[in-house]
């Protein structure tokens, strides 16, 4: 059974960077398939982030482009995400996903980020 | 690139069928056959509901289908039960190789 499950620090401090983790269990990264992140604000709605394939080829949202930066290690099944710079817009709940064809099948369960001080 | 357009909020009797729309641009749902949606229930990840279109995975009831027409595409339940009540968000792939969502729709069922 194939499992994503995210981790990192749940506050963050404003104009510092924030740095999640996926890690995949039950499914080889290096196999196939785009591996995404999505967040969601509090009482928002979905956001895009960007998507990274086992190759390393990546593709971000322009909207958050010059601060995003997703990277891979199929050593670790695990894929990063990196968000420079953040405010408290930033507040979300970030997932990590697997897509194929533009589809996110599978999400992990989510991760609550809150950017203050 | 510009979020999806959905109407925020829309509402049924069980039973009865409804259909929620997601209207783009000829650079994203109109342009590909890449649409899905997803069903998100209060305090959990969203789920897979319909993807390329107007493919079901396995296991979502076939009382859910997806359609486009244009730049528009189409989530239709039909006969509405109280466990579809939730958010239903649809996104599309876009012509910069990126992914793009709609706003959402709370679906109330009466």
């Amino acid at each position: 059974q194939v499992q994503l499950q995210e981790s990192g620090p749940g506050l963050v401090k404003p104009s510092e960077t924030l740095s999640l983790t996926c890690a995949v269990s039950g499914y080889s990264i290096s196999s196939g398939y785009y591996w995404g992140w999505i967040r969601q604000p509090p009482g928002k709605g979905l956001e895009w982030i960007g998507r990274i394939y086992h190759s390393g080829s990546t593709y971000y949202n322009p909207s958050l482009k010059s601060r995003v930066t997703i990277s891979v290690d199929t050593s670790k099944k695990q894929f990063s995400l990196n968000l420079r710079s953040v405010t408290a817009a930033d507040t979300a709940v970030y997932f990590c996903a697997r897509e194929r064809e533009s589809a996110y099948a599978l999400w992990g369960q989510g991760i609550l980020v809150t950017v203050s001080s | 690139q510009s979020a999806l357009t959905q109407p925020a909020s829309e509402s049924g009797s069980p039973g009865q069928p409804i259909t929620i729309s997601c209207t783009g641009t000829s650079s994203d749902v109109g342009g590909y056959n890449y649409v899905s949606w997803y069903q998100q229930h209060p305090g959990k990840a969203p789920k897979l509901m319909i993807y390329d279109v107007s493919n079901r995975p396995s296991g979502v009831s076939n009382r859910f289908s997806g359609s486009k027409s244009g730049n528009t595409a189409s989530l239709t339940i039909s006969g509405l039960q109280a466990e579809d009540e939730a958010d239903y968000y649809c996104s599309s792939y876009t012509s910069s190789n990126t992914v793009v969502f709609g706003g959402g729709t709370k679906l109330t069922v009466l």
